[in-house]
């Protein structure tokens, strides 16, 4: 168990809906990732948020969108969707930002989405 | 762009020692992660190398050679379990210090 939790586990919506994704990071962690893995393909690095601002974007889409609160548990966004969007999301969290030592993110467990 | 090389896939025999290589572009190197990924699974952190040399850590090592922008994960004793993707990523600093992801090696091990 890396102390990273994800909800919810599964989801199932259709076409053209919204879906939110939650996840909390580790206790004291302060950086909070999140990362999209379609199937037997890599992680697709899609935003960084470090004590609720963004940090730093990856191949993230106009239709996807995140945020960081106060409490530091982060929220994906995920509109307009579409077959493609399916795939595994998974947060990660680590102590500080990317470049000081060490740095390395753990992972929650994932939510499996499903677009039908 | 950084692009990190890692071979698709591996198979191996239980009992025996796999290597896993991973080459990267060495400018702006900043670190290299090693992470095990079972299928369905999150990936789990396995080592950390940001000085050349040899990180041990029980049945698994991982080496890095900055110069030479190549790093290899070494696995003995190899058991069933081990079956897996194992994930290479480093970190530049010219991007931000974001990880890169290398695509994942699947291992394959075999009774």
């Amino acid at each position: 168990d890396s102390g990273v939790t994800q909800t919810p586990k599964h989801l199932i919506t259709a076409t053209g809906q919204r879906v939110t994704l939650r996840c909390s990071p580790r206790s004291g962690d302060l950086s909070v990732y999140w990362y999209q893995q379609s199937l037997d393909q890599g992680l697709q690095f899609l935003i960084q948020y470090y004590n609720g601002e963004e940090r730093a974007k990856g191949n993230i889409l106009e239709r996807f969108s995140a945020q960081q609160f106060p409490d530091l548990h982060s929220e994906l966004n995920l509109s307009s969707l579409e077959l493609g969007d399916s795939a595994l999301y998974f947060c990660a969290s680590s102590v500080g930002l990317a470049g000081r030592r060490g740095g390395e993110q753990y992972f929650g467990p994932g939510t499996r989405l499903t677009v039908t | 762009g950084q692009n990190i090389d890692q071979p698709t896939e591996m198979t191996a025999t239980e009992g025996a020692i796999v290597q896993i290589n991973c080459t990267y572009q060495t400018s702006g190197f900043n670190g290299l992660f090693w992470y095990q990924q079972h299928a369905g699974e999150a990936p789990t952190f396995l080592s950390y190398n940001v000085l050349d040399g040899l990180e041990e850590k029980g049945r698994f090592s991982s080496f890095l050679s900055r110069s030479k922008g190549y790093s290899y994960l070494l696995l003995k004793e190899l058991q069933m379990k081990d079956s897996a993707s194992y994930l290479c990523a480093v970190r530049f600093m010219d991007s931000n210090y974001q990880l890169i992801w290398g695509a994942g090696t699947k291992l394959i091990i075999k009774p």
